[in-house]
C-alpha cells in the first residue's frame, strides 16, 4: 500500500501515558518525516532523519520522541510532555540525498491519535 | 527557516470552472515546490511539483507556474470536476546540501469544492 505503512490506525492515549507510533517502508528511501495534521493547520514537522542513527528536531518537537536504527523504521513516541497530541500524525518519506535532487514524499495512511 | 503562505483557505467553484490557488515561500534558498492533493481521511498524492530552472509546468488538466523573484507559485485547474474536491498543499524545500535538505515546508492547505 504505497511502500509505506503506518500502524495503528487509531490509537487512544489516557492522561499520562507514552504511545509509539509505527512508521515502516520498504522503498529504500534514506529520508523519514513525521508531520502532525491539526484543522486549518496544514502539516507542521516534528522531527526528520536523512540517514540512519541520525535525526533533526522540526518546528514542533517538544514532547515528542524519535529514533532510527534502521534505514525502514522511525517509530514516533508522543509522550506525557506532550499536552496537546490529540491530532493526525503522518510519516513521510523520500529518496533526497544530500548530493542528489530533491523528490516529493511518499506519505504513510496516518495514524489519528486521540486523548482519552 | 522557510515560511509557506498558501490562499485562500477555502475555495469554491462550479464543475467546468477553472480554479487557481496560490503560494508565497519567504527562502530564496528554496528551489524544489510540490503540490499535494488530500482527499477525505487519505493521504496526500503528490500530484505535480516544479524546480526553480523552470517557469511553468504542465500535466493535463493542472498546472503549475513559479515566479523565484517574487517568490510565489501558483496551482492551476482547468475544466474543474467534482471528483477534484480535496484539500491542496503546497511546499517549499530549500537547495542540496546541509540539513535542511528534502525537508519540505508546508502551506495551511485549501479546501476546494467543485459543485456539479
Amino acid at each position: 500500500d504505497g511502500g509505506i505503512t503506518q500502524s495503528p490506525k487509531y490509537l487512544f492515549r489516557k492522561e499520562g501515558q507514552n504511545v509509539t507510533l509505527s512508521c515502516e517502508q520498504n522503498l529504500n528511501h534514506d529520508a523519514m518525516y513525521w508531520y502532525r495534521q491539526d484543522p486549518g493547520q496544514g502539516l507542521r514537522l516534528i522531527y526528520y532523519s536523512q540517514i540512519v542513527n541520525d535525526f533533526q528536531k522540526g518546528d514542533i518537537a517538544e514532547g515528542y520522541s524519535v529514533s532510527r536504527e534502521k534505514k525502514e523504521s522511525f517509530p514516533l513516541t508522543v509522550t506525557s510532555a506532550q499536552k496537546n497530541p490529540t491530532a493526525f500524525y503522518l510519516c513521510a518519506s523520500s529518496s533526497g540525498h544530500p548530493t542528489k535532487r530533491v523528490y516529493g514524499y511518499t506519505f504513510g495512511s496516518g495514524t489519528r491519535l486521540t486523548v482519552v | 527557516g522557510e515560511n509557506v503562505e498558501q490562499h485562500p483557505s477555502t475555495l469554491s467553484v462550479q464543475e467546468g470552472d477553472s480554479a487557481v490557488i496560490k503560494c508565497t515561500y519567504s527562502d530564496s534558498a528554496s528551489n524544489y515546490f510540490p503540490w499535494y492533493k488530500q482527499e477525505l481521511g487519505k493521504r496526500p498524492q503528490l500530484i505535480i511539483d516544479i524546480r526553480s530552472n523552470v517557469g511553468e509546468k504542465k500535466d493535463q488538466r493542472i498546472a503549475v507556474t513559479l515566479n523565484k523573484t517574487a517568490k510565489h507559485f501558483s496551482l492551476h485547474i482547468t475544466e474543474t470536476q467534482p471528483e477534484d474536491s480535496a484539500v491542496y498543499f503546497c511546499a517549499a524545500s530549500p537547495n542540496a546540501g546541509g540539513t535542511s535538505y528534502g525537508k519540505l515546508t508546508f502551506g495551511q492547505g485549501t479546501i476546494l469544492t467543485v459543485h456539479p
